[in-house]
């Protein structure tokens, strides 16, 4: 069964503006959960990570997550958006102490 | 450092063939997943190995095979190769508590 949702297939924002991308997941009791970039042809970079602790994780390129356990969600924010963060984006959960599910994923265009 | 390298970038194989991919993790990293990746999806489980252990599988048929080595570094075999094979190949080290670093991927073609 599908652990991670990803319900936006595709977002288009502007340069300069806000960008939330949303992840739920379905499984187990203390969740580990990462945002994946990546970028055409490329393999994956780690944005950030959640294990435990404060649920507002801060990650690289200016990318935030906040973990809601009451929602069982785990989305992705950032402020301000520039050409560069166009990509895909992955939400991943730990399961079964050794592999990761994903989600489908969420195309992210940057119109100028 | 360097990070985790994956070996051949790209190849073309034709159906019916076998392919072997090669990774070498993060040095330190124990732990090596593999991953494939269709096109427009997620990447999907494929094997885990620790210590040169397999720690899991995910569902993908026999022809699928793994085996690490004694400096951590892996290979992926995949027999009898389909056109629904055709797949970005990805793998990941990890050391507990530092996620999962991928590679660049080795993108397989079956023709």
């Amino acid at each position: 069964a599908q652990s991670v949702t990803q319900p936006d297939i595709h977002i288009t924002v502007s340069e300069g503006a806000s960008l939330e991308l949303r992840c739920n997941y379905s499984y187990g009791a203390t969740p580990y959960l990462f945002w994946y970039v990546q970028s055409p042809g490329q393999g994956l970079q780690l944005l950030l990570k959640y294990f435990s602790g404060d649920t507002l994780v801060q990650g690289i390129k200016g990318f935030e997550a906040e973990f809601k356990r009451s929602q069982s969600s785990f989305n992705l924010r950032k402020p301000s958006v520039h050409w560069s963060d166009a990509a895909e984006y992955f939400c991943a959960h730990a399961v079964d102490d050794y592999k990761l599910s994903f989600g489908a994923g969420t195309t992210v265009t940057v119109r100028a | 450092d360097a990070g985790v390298t994956q070996s051949p970038t790209h190849l073309i194989k034709t159906r019916g063939q076998h392919v072997t991919l090669r990774c070498s993790p993060i040095s330190g990293h124990k732990s090596v997943s593999w991953y494939q990746q269709v096109l427009g999806q997620g990447p999907q489980f494929i094997f885990q190995y620790y210590e040169k252990e397999e720690r899991g599988r995910g569902n993908f048929p026999d022809r699928f095979s793994a085996r690490q080595f004694p400096n951590y570094s892996s290979e992926l075999n995949v027999n009898a190769l389909l056109l629904g094979d055709s797949a970005l190949y990805l793998c990941a080290s990890t050391f507990t508590g530092t996620g999962y670093t991928f590679g660049s991927g080795t993108r397989l073609t079956v023709v």
